[in-house]
């Protein structure tokens, strides 16, 4: 079975500086997608970034980036110049074969003024 | 465009009762997931919903269940509620089986206590 592990249960960054969050899967599968959410405290769930796990190249959004590691079944978040509005839990999310969105634990981040 | 929008906002039940959660998906959309987000235990996978059918279920026991309408708007029905219910119910739409990279959009949640 798929599993998703966010082994971060919070982190902190100062404002303006670069943090990674990261998320590890277990699968058996070799087509499938890798996604990042945000919950701010209004709960309302935002999709940050997606990547395709055929595509070797890291996807990229504006401040947010990836490091996946299909081999090392890694898929990190990288946040660069933090802002204050980028406090919330994040959530690692892979959608499998049976179209199933399996999510991690998540990780509340902190953004110090 | 509406988003996903769930009802009721907030749903307080005493144990042994029954809560009904609903959700309405994007327009045009025909797949609903649903989620449990206890405290500190992330989301935990419910039930989708597909074309009206139950595509997948999570490790829930059988009081938890669900139907999708004609519509595609979707019921949550949790019987003899516990008091390990109480939770954050997260309903999610995603265009369904035809698009494997769908995004998924997500509703506000249902706060249901059980007390």
């Amino acid at each position: 079975a798929q599993t998703v592990t966010q082994s971060q249960p919070e982190m902190s960054v100062q404002e303006a500086e670069t943090v990674t969050l990261s998320c590890t899967y277990d699968t058996s599968e070799s087509d499938y997608y890798l996604f990042w959410y945000k919950q701010p405290p209004s709960r309302q769930m935002i999709l940050v970034i997606r990547q395709e796990a055929y595509k070797q190249q890291n996807a990229t959004e504006n401040r947010f980036s990836v490091n996946f590691q299909k081999a090392a079944k890694s898929f990190s978040l990288k946040i660069s110049d933090s802002q204050l509005g980028d406090a919330a839990m994040y959530f690692c999310a892979y959608l499998s074969g049976t179209y199933k969105y399996i999510f991690g634990t998540g990780t509340r981040l902190k953004v110090l003024a | 465009e509406a988003g996903v929008t769930q009802s009721p906002t907030h749903l307080i039940k005493t144990r042994g009762q029954q809560a009904t959660l609903r959700c309405s998906p994007i327009s045009g959309h025909t797949s609903v997931y649903w989620y449990q987000q206890a405290l500190g235990l992330g989301l935990q996978f419910l039930l989708w919903y597909d074309e009206g059918e139950e595509r997948n279920r999570g490790n829930f026991p059988p009081r938890f269940s669900g139907r999708q309408f004609p519509n595609y708007s979707s019921e949550l029905n949790v019987n003899a509620l516990e008091l390990e219910d109480s939770a954050l119910y997260l309903c999610a739409s995603s265009s369904g089986v035809q698009l494997m990279n769908t995004e998924a959009f997500f509703g506000q949640g249902t706060r249901l206590t059980v007390v």
